[in-house]
């Protein structure tokens, strides 16, 4: 069973970057049959979806965040991260990483969540 | 990316029948079959409940189901449970290869 782990600073302040890891366990980053995403969640709100990256390094981005946001891949570590910068209270969240099936473009396996909250 | 529209909250009674919409645009939900569905409890990390519009993944209850027709998917639960009550999330797959989410729709058992 596939086991994604969200790890990070839970306080970030305003106009700094806001960086996270997800440790997938029970599978690998490098199969190709996968994308890995990162999804967020306000507090009381609706999911946004942030970006994904493939095994290969191809990334692709929510128009939104598209400036501020880069996402890579450590397939030595069976890993991948968020860096968001310049980050503001608009930005906290509940941050959650999933995988992506490439070809029916859905989240099947998802971590905990990782709350942080942007604040000085 | 417009996220898609689905009603705040839908309630049934045990036993009922409940339908969510989930409206796209040409954009997203109307030019591709991959609509997927998520229930959300409190606390907890989204579920999926079905994928490519109406698929459901091992494990999932055959109570739910999903349909599309033109912009709009539809989540179906039949036989409404109180392990049923939680938010339920659509999204679609769009154009540019990204994806986009519905606001969520909370549903109430009675």
């Amino acid at each position: 069973q596939v086991q994604l782990q969200e790890s990070g600073p839970g306080l970030v302040k305003p106009s700094e970057t806001l960086s996270l890891t997800c440790t997938v366990s029970g599978g690998s980053v490098r199969s190709g049959a996968y994308y890995w995403s990162w999804i967020r969640q306000p507090p009381g709100k609706g999911l946004e979806w942030i970006g994904y990256i493939y095994h290969s390094g191809s990334t692709n981005y929510n128009l939104s965040l598209k400036s501020r946001v880069s996402i890579s891949i450590d397939t030595s570590k069976n890993q991948f991260s968020l860096k968001l910068r310049s980050v503001t209270a608009a930005d906290t969240a509940v941050y959650y990483c999933a995988r992506d099936r490439d070809t029916g473009g859905y989240f099947d396996f998802w971590g905990q969540g990782n709350l942080v909250t942007v604040s000085s | 990316q417009s996220a898609l529209t689905q009603p705040a909250s839908v309630s049934g009674s045990p036993g009922q029948s409940i339908t969510i919409s989930c409206t796209g645009t040409s954009s997203d939900v109307g030019s591709y079959n991959l609509v997927s569905w998520y229930q959300q409890h409190p606390g907890k990390a989204p579920k999926l409940m079905i994928y490519e519009g109406s698929k459901r993944p091992s494990g999932v209850s055959n109570r739910f189901s999903g349909s599309k027709s033109g912009n709009t998917a539809s989540l179906t639960i039949s036989g409404l449970q109180a392990e049923d009550e939680a938010d339920y999330y659509c999204c679609s797959y769009a154009t540019g290869n990204t994806f986009v989410f519905g606001p969520g729709t909370k549903v109430t058992v009675l």
